[in-house]
Order: structure tokens, then C-alpha cells, then sequence
């Protein structure tokens, strides 16, 4: 079973901090995709890496994909108070329709 | 707009009464999929369909229909609503690798 860990599970900062999330797994995927959540609404798709080592910049956020494809980070400096929501990563399982997701970091960041 | 809609956006039923929980694209997408979400147990997907006519299970598919008559509508159906259906319930398509998510209906089963 492809599983996606994410730490921590809550996260609440100061504005202007910075901080990193995470997502491991065991298993190696072929990708994987980095969602944000706010509440009342549906995960919207912010990144999705596909090379070992990958890195990929959106603006104060970086994400990054492991070399072995097991595990990315998703890293955002000088976090904003519209940073708050749950960040979810998810990966494709055996094929591109069937999608896993992890639990997801719940981040608060307070002004 | 590009979007998913979803109704209804909140449901409180009983349980047996059976419900259609509707999700429509107007993207032209062929993927479609329906997840539910519960606190400690993330996103989980229900089912998914690849294209008019081809359904698939997901992870909990446990309860619940699907029909893709046509390729921008995908009903989510509960014969018999219990009290562990009661959960949010997204409905997603998409186009290669990018999933738009509709924004939820929040269903509560007595």
C-alpha cells in the first residue's frame, strides 16, 4: 500500500517566519502534487514535481521532490497570514486515476 | 469560469432515505472522481471514471453509485445513507495531471 506521511500535523507560526512540510513515504512515486485547502473549499492544485531532485519556486514557496522519489518538502519563507490552510501532497497509485492523499499539515500563521 | 459545481452544498438526511449528491464540469474533462474527507483520515477517493460510461472503484467505494452518462456530469448516489457516510464530499476533475476540485457538500446522516 502506497502511503503519504505528513509532518507535522499542525503548524502554527507568526507572521514572517519561515517553515518547511513534509511528505514521505516508502513506496517511490512517479510524482507527486502539493494541494492547499482553505476552509469551506476544495483543494487547489499548486505544484506538482515529477523529477527526482526536482525544485520548483511559486513565489515565497518552494517545493521540492527527493531524489529517490520517495518524499518532497514544500518549504515557504516569510509566511503570510494568507498562507494559512491545510497543505495536502498527493501521488498517483498504480495509475494517474487513482490518486492517494496524505493527511495533510494544518498551518496557522498569526499576524 | 472553469468550474466544478456541486449540490447539494449541505444535506442533513435520515438514514435509508436514499440521496443523489450531483457534480457537473464545464471544463470538457474526461476524468472525474468523488472523495470524501474526515478529520484523521485525510482525503479518500470513492470513485472515478475515466470517461462516459467507464467507472471505476476507489478506495472506499463502500455505499455508494456512480453513473457518467454524459462526460460533464457525475452523480454520487446513496441507496441506503448510514451514519458513517456523514462526511464532506468533494467532487474533482481534470485534464492530464491537474485536478479542479468542486467545493464540497458537507452531508450529515441521522
Amino acid at each position: 500500500t502506497q502511503l503519504l506521511e505528513q509532518s507535522p500535523q499542525f503548524l502554527s507560526i507568526q507572521e514572517g517566519e519561515n517553515l518547511t512540510v513534509y511528505c514521505n513515504s516508502s513506496s517511490v512515486f512517479s510524482s507527486l502534487q502539493w494541494y492547499r485547502q482553505e476552509p469551506g473549499e476544495g483543494p487547489v492544485l499548486l505544484v506538482t514535481v515529477v523529477t527526482g531532485g526536482e525544485v520548483k519556486k511559486l513565489k515565497r514557496l518552494t517545493f521540492q521532490f527527493g531524489d529517490a522519489r520517495k518524499d518532497s518538502s514544500l518549504h515557504i519563507t516569510a509566511a503570510q497570514p494568507g498562507d494559512t490552510g491545510l497543505y495536502l501532497c498527493a501521488g498517483p497509485r498504480g495509475s494517474n486515476y487513482k490518486l492517494t492523499f496524505g493527511k495533510g499539515t494544518l498551518l496557522t500563521v498569526n499576524p | 469560469e472553469a468550474q466544478v459545481t456541486q449540490n447539494p452544498r449541505y444535506l442533513i438526511t435520515v438514514t435509508g432515505k436514499k440521496l443523489t449528491v450531483t457534480c457537473s464540469q464545464n471544463m470538457n474533462h474526461e476524468y472525474m472522481s468523488w472523495y470524501r474527507q474526515d478529520p484523521g483520515l485525510g482525503l479518500r477517493q470513492i470513485y472515478y471514471s475515466m470517461n462516459v460510461e467507464v467507472t471505476d472503484k476507489g478506495d472506499v467505494p463502500e455505499g455508494y453509485k456512480v453513473s457518467r452518462k454524459e462526460k460533464r456530469n457525475f452523480p454520487l448516489i446513496l441507496e441506503s445513507p448510514s451514519p458513517n457516510q456523514t462526511s464532506l464530499y468533494f467532487c474533482a476533475s481534470s485534464s492530464g495531471d491537474t485536478q479542479y476540485f468542486g467545493p464540497g457538500t458537507r452531508l450529515t446522516v441521522l
